[in-house]
């Protein structure tokens, strides 16, 4: 049971383009949303949050965007860099609990 | 260094044997939490500490998976009785316990079960 999808699992992009990565969502329990990004051999790196109560946050190059009626969430990255080539994680939490639901990934390349 | 620190880097062992792997959060977060990641798979939720009280614990921690962090600093987790499914990385993360706060990972300990 996916409760967090990420359909896509790669993506490849120019450098200086937009890369938009998407996620949907089942359980509409969940309240807190999280991006995180990973290198090979390291642990996951916090990207950026969005808690339900908005539909927008940004932070610099990097904003993500929540549809809870369609129950999506995207990351846009703009302009894309080839050090943004990384395998890219949605999370999500339900309030009360610690527990993160990630998604299965995408792996996103930024070509110079 | 002052990030989230697990040994081994990498473990491989026989099938049947114990293993138990070591995580040292940030010296000031009170919040310690064990995924365990497969490959193509995102991480999964293992268990969580605030301090050195046990709080959440996910299905996927079987009877053979155990967890402690007995003085509300560093955390193990051992498997006893190992199986080929068991083989993943292991990731720990810390944090210091504020609502919806992100969570520090270390880079993990990657476990080969033979």
């Amino acid at each position: 049971d996916q409760q967090v999808k990420q359909n896509s699992p790669s993506l490849s992009v120019q450098e200086g383009r937009i890369s938009i990565l998407n996620c949907d969502y089942t359980n509409s329990m969940f309240d807190y949303f999280l991006w995180y990004k990973k290198y090979p051999a390291e642990g996951p790196t916090f990207l950026i949050s969005i808690s339900s109560i908005k539909d927008k946050n940004e932070d610099g190059r990097f904003t993500v965007f929540l549809n809870k009626s369609a129950k999506h969430l995207s990351l846009h990255i703009v302009p894309s860099q080839p050090g943004d080539s990384a395998v890219y994680f949605c999370a999500a939490k339900v309030g009360g609990s610690e527990k993160l639901v990630f998604g299965k990934g995408t792996k996103l390349t930024v070509n110079p | 260094d002052t990030g989230v620190s697990q040994n081994p880097r990498h473990k491989i062992t026989k099938r049947g044997q114990n293993v138990t792997f070591r995580c040292d959060p940030i010296s000031e977060h009170n919040r310690l939490y064990w995924y365990r990641q497969t490959l193509g798979q995102g991480p999964e939720f293992l268990t969580y500490f605030q301090n050195e009280a046990q709080l959440e614990k996910s299905r996927l921690l079987s009877d053979r998976f155990s967890a402690e962090r007995p003085k509300g600093s560093f955390s193990t987790l051992e498997i006893q009785r190992t199986e080929q499914g068991d083989s993943a990385m292991y990731l720990c993360a810390s944090s210091f316990g504020v609502a919806n706060e992100k969570l520090f990972f270390g880079s993990g300990t990657q476990l080969s079960v033979l």
